[in-house]
């Protein structure tokens, strides 16, 4: 079975730094990209960026550039998404999903990590 | 900047009536690059098509997908007690970007 495993809620303050994990298991972990969504409370979903699974090469939503950063650990089959100085604007529920590159959209989503900043 | 519009933003119907959901796209999406999923409270959103018009394995044929270039839509032929939910549709070409979201109830 196809899953991916998310790690659990964080609670920060404004400035901390934070990485969350997603953990695949069930498929070919380095033959995908793993791409980041983030939702805000009772709102709609936003791009953030993707990783290839197999070489660590990014694409990320400009308008996030250099907010974030993706990394993988395909030895662990795991990807990350950190922060280096949270904002309370970054409060939302997180999302990782599986995405092969081609026609098939992604496909097998993680259950999300919710991150509360709040000081 | 590439913009996904849904409509309507609720949709009140009771079971066992038909669903039309649109999704339009501020410029035309390449090679049908479009996606429908469906999130039920606190959990990752369900593939129901991409392509516009392919289901995955285990999507119930009573939701079907069309369209192509600008405009998408979403039916759902009679509404299941499960189907209530929110949807939405997501383009995942070079620059991805997501609907709001129509909320059936």
């Amino acid at each position: 079975e196809v899953q991916l495993v998310q790690s659990g809620t964080e609670v920060k303050k404004p400035g901390e730094s934070l990485r969350i994990s997603c953990e695949g298991s069930g498929f070919m972990f380095s033959s995908y990209w793993i791409t980041w969504m983030r939702q805000i409370p009772g709102k709609g979903l936003e791009w953030m960026g993707r990783i290839d699974a197999s070489d660590s090469f990014t694409k990320y939503n400009p308008s996030l550039q250099g907010q974030v950063t993706l990394s993988v650990d395909k030895s662990i089959s795991t990807a990350y998404l950190q922060w280096s100085s949270l904002k309370a604007s970054d409060t939302a529920t997180y999302y990782c999903a599986r995405y092969s590159g081609s026609y098939i959209a992604p496909d097998s989503w993680g259950q999300g990590t919710l991150v509360i900043v709040s000081s | 900047e590439f913009v996904l519009t849904q409509s309507p933003g609720t949709l009140s119907l009771s079971p066992g009536e038909r669903a039309t959901l649109s999704c339009r796209a501020s410029q035309s999406i390449n090679n049908n690059y479009l996606a429908w999923y469906q999130q039920k409270p606190g959990q990752g959103p369900r593939l129901l098509f991409y392509g516009s018009s392919t289901r995955p394995t285990g999507i119930p044929d009573r939701f079907s997908g069309s369209g192509s270039g600008t405009d998408f839509t979403l039916t759902i032929s009679r509404l299941e007690p499960e189907d209530f939910a929110v949807y939405f549709c997501h383009q995942y070409g070079s620059s991805p970007t997501f609907g709001q979201g129509t909320k059936v109830e």
